[in-house]
């Protein structure tokens, strides 16, 4: 998987808007930008997955620049559940081999919610 | 919603036993994965599976070995623990082989330690 940057952490309150950055400059054409989290002591969760255009869903929506060299994760009204570490990562849309089955995550960004 | 189901949420075991690790998916998913995850590590795929009998080696399959005799159900067996060998397993699921971009559900991960 192409590699992506996110900040270590970030902070945001209850009930407020939460803008999650991911920049991934060295994207290809057929790279889908993936985003999971993942809750303390729980596997990591789906989050949402786009290609160019944005994307919504009922967890978050998926802002993607225009050149995709990078995106944002938005969690419209965060709550303490939303406290996870928050991956962005590349997924490969071309068919391929075995190698593009697997996730791989980098150090992603923790999320805290203050209540 | 999917439901990924893993036997044991922790477990302890000694060095040298057999240890089986169960997973069990219910949304008829073709593809299910194993992985561990350690920290500083990230997550690292172990073998993975793309139907009923059939398997593939991931990045980290030495000192493992795995079976799929039913859709829904992938276990994990460490054939000789060792120490090496304490992490958090995770298993995860996903829909048809030819769509490399669907998303992975994961269990909430198996705590294992040996002693």
């Amino acid at each position: 998987d192409a590699k992506t940057t996110q900040p270590n952490s970030m902070e945001s309150n209850e009930e407020e808007p939460v803008h999650l950055p991911c920049n991934h400059s060295t994207i290809s054409g057929t790279d889908y930008i993936h985003w999971y989290r993942q809750l303390p002591s729980q596997g990591p969760e789906y989050v949402i997955h786009g290609l160019t255009s944005n994307v919504n869903n009922r967890m978050a929506s998926l802002a993607i620049a225009e050149d995709r060299k990078s995106s944002t994760l938005i969690l419209h009204r965060a709550t303490l559940r939303d406290a996870a570490v928050y991956y962005c990562i590349l997924r490969d849309g071309g068919l391929g081999g075995g190698s593009n089955y697997k996730l791989t995550f980098g150090k992603g960004t923790l999320l805290t919610v203050n209540p | 919603d999917v439901k990924v189901t893993q036997s044991s949420r922790y477990l302890v075991k000694r060095t040298g036993e057999k240890v089986f690790l169960e997973c069990v998916q219910d949304m008829d998913h073709e593809n299910m994965f194993w992985y561990r995850q350690d920290p500083g590590l990230g997550l690292r795929l172990i073998y993975f599976s793309y139907d009923v009998k059939m398997k593939e080696k991931g990045d980290i399959p030495e000192g493992y070995s795995v079976s799929r005799e039913k859709k829904e159900r992938f276990s994990l067996i460490l054939e000789s623990a060792s120490t090496n060998q304490t992490s958090m397993y995770l298993c995860a699921s996903s829909s048809p082989a030819g769509s490399l971009n669907q998303p992975q559900h994961f269990g909430d991960g198996t705590r294992l330690s040996i002693l």
